[in-house]
């Protein structure tokens, strides 16, 4: 079995400000996401990366950005922290990246702006 | 584009109930349908999923049929308990495509005993 990391678990920041979430997975899986999760809207992808180094723009992509920069580790910016971006954001990982493959989600982490 | 609809958002029932939550999919081809279950504090995670027309996908009692006819994929058990209280998530990934899932809106599930 494995594990996904997400860190911080509550990320409280002001408007406007720019503020960093992490994703750490030890199933040393290929294929990574970032998911916002609001109630009554489901869980909508802002980003993907199919592998080291790639990323790809999910529907919800305007105002983040994503690094993944080694194959371990995705993580996600709010590039301008705004009040009506509270939600909760699930990182994600599967084996590989085509159709059927099973998402393994971490906790999730709470981000709060002010 | 491909969009999975849930009716439901709220369902409160009773233990020993009978449960069913709705989702509608819509998308080209076969794609394979998925229902993720959310516990409080928890990431969500597999309950199971089916590829082709028919299929029955099913775990802990909760079971579904894939049915392109109607495009749906409903969840069923026959008898709830309050440890099923949780929120439910259909969701579909495009055959051939990627693994990227598009989820519904989720069903809050409350059990009471």
């Amino acid at each position: 079995g494995g594990i996904i990391t997400q860190t911080p678990k509550f990320l409280i920041g002001q408007e406007g400000q720019k503020l960093t979430l992490k994703c750490q997975q030890n199933f040393n899986h290929d294929t990574m996401y970032w998911y916002r999760q609001d109630s009554g809207k489901g869980l909508r992808l802002i980003y993907y990366s199919i592998t080291e180094n790639d990323l790809q723009k999910g529907d919800l992509s305007e105002g983040y950005d994503a690094s993944r920069e080694k194959k371990s580790s995705f993580s996600l910016t709010v590039t301008s922290a705004q009040k009506n971006e509270m939600a909760v954001f699930l990182c994600a990982s599967s084996i590989g990246h085509l159709s059927g493959n099973t998402l393994y989600f971490g906790e999730g982490s709470r981000l709060i702006v002010v | 584009g491909d969009s999975v609809t849930q009716t439901e958002g709220q369902v409160a029932l009773s233990e020993e109930d009978f449960l069913t939550i709705h989702c509608n999919y819509s998308a080209s081809g076969y794609p394979t349908l998925f229902w993720y279950v959310q516990y409080p504090g928890e990431g969500p995670q597999l309950l199971f999923r089916a590829s082709r027309d028919k299929e029955k996908g099913s775990s802990r009692g909760f079971e579904a049929t894939y049915d392109k006819g109607t495009t749906s994929f409903h969840l069923r058990k026959a008898s709830v308990q309050e440890s099923d209280s949780a929120v439910y998530y259909c969701a579909l990934s495009d055959r051939g495509g990627s693994a990227k899932l598009i989820f519904g809106e989720g069903t809050k599930l409350t059990v009471s005993s």
